[in-house]
């Protein structure tokens, strides 16, 4: 049970350059999340999806889509990267009601030039 | 929309207990969320408080009040690991959707 996984890790990317970041949980969750992290910050939510086959904006959508492929997976494109998009992204998913928990994947830490 | 406010840094000596507060101002409301977050981690997640009053879970407790819309998040018998950030967040829906809204957290030093 691997919980939420992300990849890459860490990426590199030049201004204009696109990429896409990937989440998967293995633990049945309805709901998952992308959010950033800028240095000193809280967590700043960009998209999420309730359920598969449903994607909504967030407080940070701007430059960013998104794809809920299955129930499993969730991706963030950055389609022309910008180096205001320099951040850590965290995935997350969600358990709930009744416990209402997130967990968070280990992070992609992304450095746009 | 919302906002949080909470202390950016407090620090408190091992063993001691440390509370770190948090005041909001919110829309649709459901809920207080507490999350801890090392240095190059990832957030994990504490406590929630769906309803007033306290939630004890081991050495970590917190507590609601909806009417002054304040929580707080009490650390007893502190321990060096626990230096960390601490983040609440508030829970609000969209439709069917569970939303965070995080503060910007508290970074919490433990010394000896």
């Amino acid at each position: 049970n691997a919980g939420v996984t992300q990849t890459p890790k860490f990426q590199v990317l030049k201004t204009g350059q696109s990429m896409t970041l990937q989440c998967a949980q293995d633990m049945n969750h309805n709901s998952m999340y992308w959010y950033r992290q800028d240095p000193g910050m809280g967590l700043r939510l960009i998209y999420y999806s309730a359920s598969e086959g449903t994607t909504d904006k967030g407080e940070v959508p701007n430059g960013y889509n998104v794809s809920r492929l299955n129930k499993r997976e969730f991706s963030l494109r950055l389609e022309s990267a910008a180096p205001s998009q320099t951040s850590v992204y965290f995935c997350a998913s969600r358990t709930g009601p009744l416990r209402e928990t997130q967990y968070f994947g280990p992070g992609t830490r992304l450095l746009v030039l | 929309g919302q906002s949080l406010e909470q202390p950016s840094e407090v620090t408190a000596v091992e063993g001691a207990i440390v509370q770190i507060n948090c005041t909001y101002q919110t829309s649709g409301f459901y809920g207080l969320s507490w999350y801890q977050q090392h240095d190059g981690g990832a957030p994990t997640f504490l406590s929630y408080n769906g309803l007033d009053g306290l939630e004890e879970t081991g050495r970590f407790s917190s507590f609601l009040s909806r009417s002054d819309s304040y929580g707080y998040l009490l650390l007893q018998e502190l321990q060096m690991k626990d230096s960390a950030s601490y983040f609440c967040a508030v829970r609000s829906m969209a439709g069917t959707a569970s939303k965070l809204t995080f503060g910007t957290g508290t970074r919490l030093q433990v010394t000896l």
